[in-house]
């Protein structure tokens, strides 16, 4: 059985750049979860997806983009960078279909905006 | 606008058990509770879930008070590779959004 798997690992980017992050699901799953994390903090839900399409959103501006694919990979896409934008991004997927409890996340890909 | 109160910190000893407590005077009758660690550098991993009754399995051990307002994590016998960050996360059966507060930092010290 496949882990979720997250790429870039590292990323740096200057504001106002946009940046593309990658999560291929764990198999068998057919949603897939974003999250940010600042330093400190806990993780904040950014979108959800589910049979591509987008199943339920958090606090984050529509810069904020996602998209997935046949195979349940996701991209998440950020346009015009802050500097607050300076997190790691979590992916996490499940299977809703089976009403798993558990949300299987990545390593995360860190991301800073320089 | 986590709706879990945790102590932001707590040590244990190696090799005692390791009682995490959470509250959650405001969950709702068909919101479970959740647990999840997070490993300095890792992606979360869940432990555990329960609605109203004790549950157990390989990693820990989850007590629900009658009223459900607050819970306790186990970790039955904790070991330095349990240093994480544990959060505990109050949601529905479907609710794929979970919404994570600050969590407990635990150090396990030998």
């Amino acid at each position: 059985e496949t882990g979720v798997t997250q790429s870039p690992t590292h990323l740096i980017k200057t504001r106002g750049q946009q940046v593309t992050l990658r999560c291929s699901s764990q198999s068998g799953h057919n949603t897939v979860s974003w999250y940010q994390q600042a330093l400190g903090q806990g993780p904040q839900f950014i979108f959800q997806y589910y049979r591509e399409e987008e199943n339920g959103r958090g606090n984050f501006p529509p810069r904020f983009s996602g998209l997935q694919f046949p195979n349940y990979s996701s991209e998440l896409n950020v346009n015009a960078l802050e500097l607050d934008d300076s997190a790691l991004y979590l992916c996490a997927s499940s299977s809703i279909d089976t009403s798993s409890y558990e949300q299987y996340f990545g390593p995360g890909t860190r991301l800073t905006v320089t | 606008d986590a709706k879990t109160t945790q102590p932001p910190s707590m040590d244990c000893a190696e090799g005692r058990a390791a009682n995490l407590p959470c509250n959650h005077s405001t969950i709702s009758g068909n919101e479970y509770v959740y647990w999840y660690r997070q490993i300095h550098s890792q992606g979360p991993q869940y432990i555990i879930h329960g609605l109203k009754n004790n549950e157990t399995n390989e990693m820990a051990s989850l007590i629900i008070t009658e009223d459900r307002k607050s819970s306790t994590l186990i970790l039955p016998h904790a070991t330095l590779r349990d240093t994480a960050v544990y959060y505990c996360i109050v949601g529905g059966s479907n609710d794929y959004k979970l919404s994570f507060g600050a969590g407990t930092t635990v150090t396990v010290r030998a």
